[in-house]
């Protein structure tokens, strides 16, 4: 059974602030990892994909992961309304190509 | 450049009634995927297709049926509707399987009401 895990929020933040959204896996076997934004009756969109131990930053976004603990987050810098969404984090195993998905995180921003 | 792109947007079944989703992509990813979303459960796999001529279950198997029609379609069939599969309903594709990392794209999704 493949999991992942993400609290479901709601995380609120003020304008400006730093927001932190956080994501567990259970199969050692996820190779590849993603943060996807979805706004409200739209489709997912990607925002970080991430394989390696470490950071990966893009712009106001910070991706983590630590294969070890099985844990992989997103750092949103200088948070605008406009990030106020729902963050869905998303595991792939590269054999069969399979994506799985967390719940979301809510995050709204406060003006 | 149109990505992913699903038909119909909306729609309203009785149950009991049948309707295939389709859904096509023009960036030549070999996966496809169908995913619905309910409240509070984000993004279950329905069925896959690691590549043209191959189909398997995901989570949600259950009521649902795939055709992988050729390289660019994917459809998702419902024999008989039921009030529990009134989801919205996405299809996706990567190139992923060839290329490590590559992201999932996702279409606009379908609005799916079986009364």
């Amino acid at each position: 059974q493949k999991e992942v895990e993400q609290n479901s929020g709601p995380l609120s933040v003020p304008e400006g602030a730093i927001a932190s959204l956080n994501c567990t896996y259970s199969d050692r076997v996820s190779q590849s990892f993603f943060w996807y934004r979805q706004y409200s009756g739209k489709s997912p969109e990607l925002i970080m994909s991430i394989y390696s131990n470490g950071d990966k930053e893009d712009g106001r976004f910070t991706a983590q992961l630590n294969k070890a603990s099985q844990y992989v987050s997103l750092l949103i810098r200088d948070s605008q309304p406009s990030d106020s969404a729902t963050y869905l984090c998303a595991v792939n195993m590269f054999a069969g190509n399979q994506f799985y998905f967390g719940t979301g995180t809510s995050l709204t921003v406060i003006p | 450049n149109a990505g992913v792109t699903q038909t119909p947007k909306f729609q309203v079944l009785k149950t009991g009634q049948s309707m295939t989703l389709q859904c096509a992509q023009d960036m030549n990813h070999n996966s496809m995927y169908w995913y619905r979303q309910d409240p509070g459960m984000g993004l279950r796999l329905i069925y896959y297709s690691a590549s043209e001529g191959t189909t398997d279950k995901g989570e949600v198997p259950n009521g649902y049926n795939v055709s992988r029609l050729n390289k660019r379609e994917f459809s998702l069939r419902l024999e008989s509707a039921a009030p529990s599969q009134t989801s919205v309903y996405f299809c996706a594709s990567s190139d992923g399987g060839r290329v490590r990392g590559a992201e999932a794209f996702f279409g606009q999704g379908t609005r799916l009401t079986v009364v």
